[in-house]
């Protein structure tokens, strides 16, 4: 089974630019997430997504940071303008359960080391 | 959401069993406790979890105190791969998935 997929890996930009990230989840995931990762701090949830309609965005910066998922699949996350506080490595993440009790399981990607100089 | 404790760091040798701590003291009935773990420059992996009983699978057993404040993930027999950033996540039930992730303990395990 295909893992979570990631591009790019890196991505070095100046500040006030502007970039996008780009995840495919793994086949069959109905819900995907995006996570910030500071260095030396643990992964912040900025959206999750339910299918195509977004769950949850309360932490997302709405006032530079977007996102969408298209069909239900593919998702790109979009920074416009980058701050130099933006430097952080940007995780996807697919899960096939939600919502009620029980298991549920977090795939990850290898995510995308965003440096903003 | 209730919140976890863990220690920053810990050394553990190879070949033997590497027991992390964590405390969740305002864990509530309904919550899970998570165990990921974080190699360098890789993305978060899912170890074990549990609610009120011990749980075991092929990478790590996870016990649970009886009053669930507190629960100890167990490496049998640790490898120089399991150097990694250990995050214990408590989660709330009916919460769409959402993990609430915190520093973490650093694991290294040294030959």
């Amino acid at each position: 089974e295909a893992g979570v997929a990631q591009s790019p890996r890196y991505k070095i930009i100046e500040k006030r630019q502007s970039v996008a990230f780009w995840c495919n989840p793994i086949s069959g995931h109905a819900t995907l997430y995006w996570y910030q990762q500071i260095l030396g701090q643990g992964p912040k949830l900025l959206i999750q997504f339910q299918n195509n309609g977004v769950v949850d965005d309360s932490q997302l910066p709405k006032d530079r940071f977007s996102a969408e998922r298209l069909k239900g699949v593919d998702s790109t996350l979009k920074i416009q303008p980058a701050k130099l506080e933006d430097s952080a490595v940007y995780l996807c993440a697919s899960s096939s359960r939600t919502s009620g009790g029980g298991s549920y399981e977090q795939y990850f990607g290898p995510g995308t080391r965003l440096t903003v100089t | 959401d209730a919140k976890t404790t863990q220690p920053p760091s810990m050394d553990c040798a190879e070949g033997r069993a590497a027991n992390l701590p964590c405390n969740h003291s305002t864990i509530s009935g309904n919550e899970y406790v998570y165990w990921y773990r974080q190699i360098h420059s890789q993305g978060p992996q899912y170890i074990i979890h549990g609610l009120k009983n011990n749980e075991t699978n092929e990478m790590a057993s996870l016990i649970i105190t009886e009053d669930r404040k507190s629960s100890t993930l167990i490496l049998p027999h640790a490898t120089l791969r399991d150097t990694a950033v250990y995050y214990c996540i408590v989660r709330v039930a009916n919460s769409w998935g959402k993990l609430q992730f915190g520093a973490g303990t650093q694991v290294v395990v040294t030959p």
